[in-house]
């Protein structure tokens, strides 16, 4: 039982480059979410889905893009890498049913990303 | 909108001291859940409780207690005879829409 698996773990970017970081799960969770956590702080929330085909922009959108076109996967995106999005990225997924009800969350152990 | 504060930016205790974490939430919603969360500084996250905002009642787990109170919108968060293995970041999360999460406390347990 994987749980919400996340790669690459560690990833350095050269200004404007481009990479996405893939996250999977293997638990049927309706909702998927991207965070990014900078040093010292909490987490941010970049975008959540809710359910295939269904994505929703959170606290920090700019700069990143996702898609879900199955309920397994969550890629981010990020299209031209500044410094400012030097950062460790955690996927996390959950399972709502109706009225919000809500399960529990599970966190990938996170992607550590450098923009130089 | 909504808004978890954790204001207690660093604690630092001693050994078997006694050490509470305060966390204040704002929501609208009237069906919400509440989360603590550890991260140790290998940096992964631990999932501590979920607290539906139904259930007042206070929890106690081994040395850790909760103390949920609405009427203040707080939900704090005791450990008792603090230990060094409980060094760590403990972040307050809010799920009404979407999970949000606090600042972050840091907690440094000296020997």
């Amino acid at each position: 039982n994987a749980g919400v698996t996340q790669t690459p773990k560690f990833r350095i970017l050269k200004i404007g480059q481009s990479m996405t970081l893939q996250c999977t799960q293997d638990m049927n969770h309706n909702y998927m979410y991207w965070y990014r956590q900078d040093p010292g702080m909490g987490l941010k929330l970049i975008y959540y889905s809710v359910g295939a085909g269904i994505t929703d922009k959170g606290e920090v959108p700019n700069g990143y893009n996702v898609s879900r076109s199955t309920t397994e996967d969550f890629p981010l995106r990020l299209e031209l890498a500044a410094p400012s999005q030097t950062s460790v990225y955690f996927c996390a997924s959950s399972y709502r049913a109706g009225g919000n009800a809500n399960y529990g969350y599970t966190f990938g152990s996170g992607t550590r990303l450098t923009v130089v | 909108a909504q808004k978890v504060t954790q204001a207690q930016t660093e604690i630092s205790v001693v050994e078997k001291e006694d050490v509470t974490l305060d966390c204040v939430y704002e929501t609208r919603d009237t069906t919400y859940y509440l989360f603590w969360y550890k991260q140790p500084p290998s940096g992964e996250l631990v999932f501590l409780i979920r607290r539906n905002s139904f259930d007042e009642q206070n929890e106690i787990s081994g040395r850790y207690s909760w103390n949920f109170q609405k009427s203040t919108s707080s939900f704090n968060f005791t450990i008792t005879a603090s230990q060094v293995v409980d060094s760590a970041v403990y972040f307050c999360a809010l799920q009404g829409g979407k999970l949000i999460f606090g600042q972050g406390t840091e907690l440094s347990v000296k020997p």
